[in-house]
This record gives structure tokens, sequence and C-alpha cells, in this order.
């Protein structure tokens, strides 16, 4: 039981489909976020949920939309995917999100999704 | 902006032995956090230890301590009595005052050798 559980653990898709990435934490944090990494590359943040808001949007490209219905769960859909979208996702959460003494709350990670586009 | 470089893609060691993965970092901040998390072949990211700026002490985890040199904005991982569960890849991340934003570095793919 890691705490952060992600589904599907690997996806292929081709480039015309529709698909969603679940993530659910079961650890009471307040947080969520969605990290892509990509071979020899640095993680890279895509966007960060507080409290059920969306809070950070770095520049993701519009065929990837966020959704977080409760605190628990959070969700990426995909649509009209590019080859180079390949990668694995990964869902983290953390207890907060503050501007302040609490940014210590360091982050929990899901196993990942394996995303292939073909 | 912070930036994160970790100048080893590899390392290996042998069971027992001592290692050290390097990390060093750039930020105009005086206050942030540093992390170190591993990532098995399971692909789960593992907090391994953090470190508060303002802390002078070096922070310890059992076999895992780091070498925290503020003025150098350096920050190594040290890894004693490695074991053959400990092969992973490393990744030094940073985190500021503003937000929860983790910058990670590259990563270190450790091998531990039996």
């Amino acid at each position: 039981e890691t705490g952060v559980t992600q589904t599907p653990r690997h996806l292929v898709m081709g480039m015309t489909n529709k698909k969603s990435l679940k993530c659910e934490q079961h650890l009471g944090h307040n947080a969520m976020y969605w990290y892509k990494q990509s071979a020899k590359k640095p993680l890279e943040l895509m966007f960060v949920y507080s409290l059920e808001e969306r809070v950070e949007n770095n520049s993701v490209p519009s065929r990837f939309s966020p959704e977080c219905p409760n605190s628990s769960h959070l969700f990426l859909h995909l649509h009209t995917l590019q080859p180079e979208d390949s990668a694995l996702y990964l869902c983290a959460s953390s207890r907060d999100y503050l501007r302040g003494s609490s940014y210590n709350s360091p982050l929990h990670f899901g196993n990942g999704t394996r995303l292939t586009v073909t | 902006a912070q930036t994160v470089t970790q100048s080893q893609p590899e390392m290996s060691v042998q069971e027992a032995e001592t290692v050290t993965l390097s990390c060093t970092y750039d930020t105009s901040e005086s206050d942030y956090y540093l992390f170190w998390y591993k990532q098995p072949p399971s692909r789960q990211m593992i907090l391994v230890i953090r470190q508060e700026a303002y802390k002078q002490q070096n922070a310890t985890e059992n076999r895992f301590s780091v070498n925290f040199q503020k003025a150098a904005k350096s920050f190594s991982l040290k890894i004693s009595d490695s074991q053959l569960g400990d092969a992973a890849m490393y990744f030094c991340a940073y985190r500021g005052t503003s937000g929860s934003r983790l910058t990670f570095g590259e990563g270190t793919q450790l091998t531990v050798n039996p």
C-alpha cells in the first residue's frame, strides 16, 4: 500500500484516442500533482491542485486536461496525443500547498503510468 | 530560476561499501529545502532524506547521510554499507519558499554489485 495509487500501470494509445489516467491518495493530503518523467530528463511538473483548485499549470498543451473532483482523486484526461508525449506520468500528493511555514511537507508519489503513444 | 544538477548519470558500488552521489543547485533564496528521492524499478519515488537550509547540521537517516555545503550550494548523498536493495535511480530535488514546486535533477543511476 503506497498511499498513492495510479491506474492503469501501462497504457498504449493511438494519436486519435481519448483516455484518462487516474490517481487516488489515501493519506488525507490537500494537494495533488501531475509530473511527467521522460528518459534522461528531469521530472517536469505539469499541474498542481490544492483543495481541489488548480494552482499551477506549467504551459502544458491543451491535449492534457486535468480534473480534481475531490481532494482524494486526480485525473489526467488525454486526447489527440503525440508520440513525444510517451513518458512515465507520476502522480503525487502532499499535506499542504502553502506559501509559508508548511512548505516542508514532502511529496508522496504513486507508481506511475507508463504511457506509449503510437 | 532554480536549477539542480547531478553530474553523475551512473554510479556503481560494491555491496557493503560506501558511495557518494553529488548534487549542486543554483538559487538566490536563503531559505529552502533539499531532498533526495529514490526511484527503484517499481517506479515509485521514495523520499530518502531531506535537509532544511537553515540547519547547519547534516541530516542523517540510518545508512543515509548528506553533506550540505550551503556556501558551495552542494548537497551530496552518502550511502554507507550499501545493500542490493539500494540499487535505484536517485534524484536530488530543491524546494523554495514559494509554494510546493520541486525542482529535480536529472538523476543518478546507482548499481550495487554483489
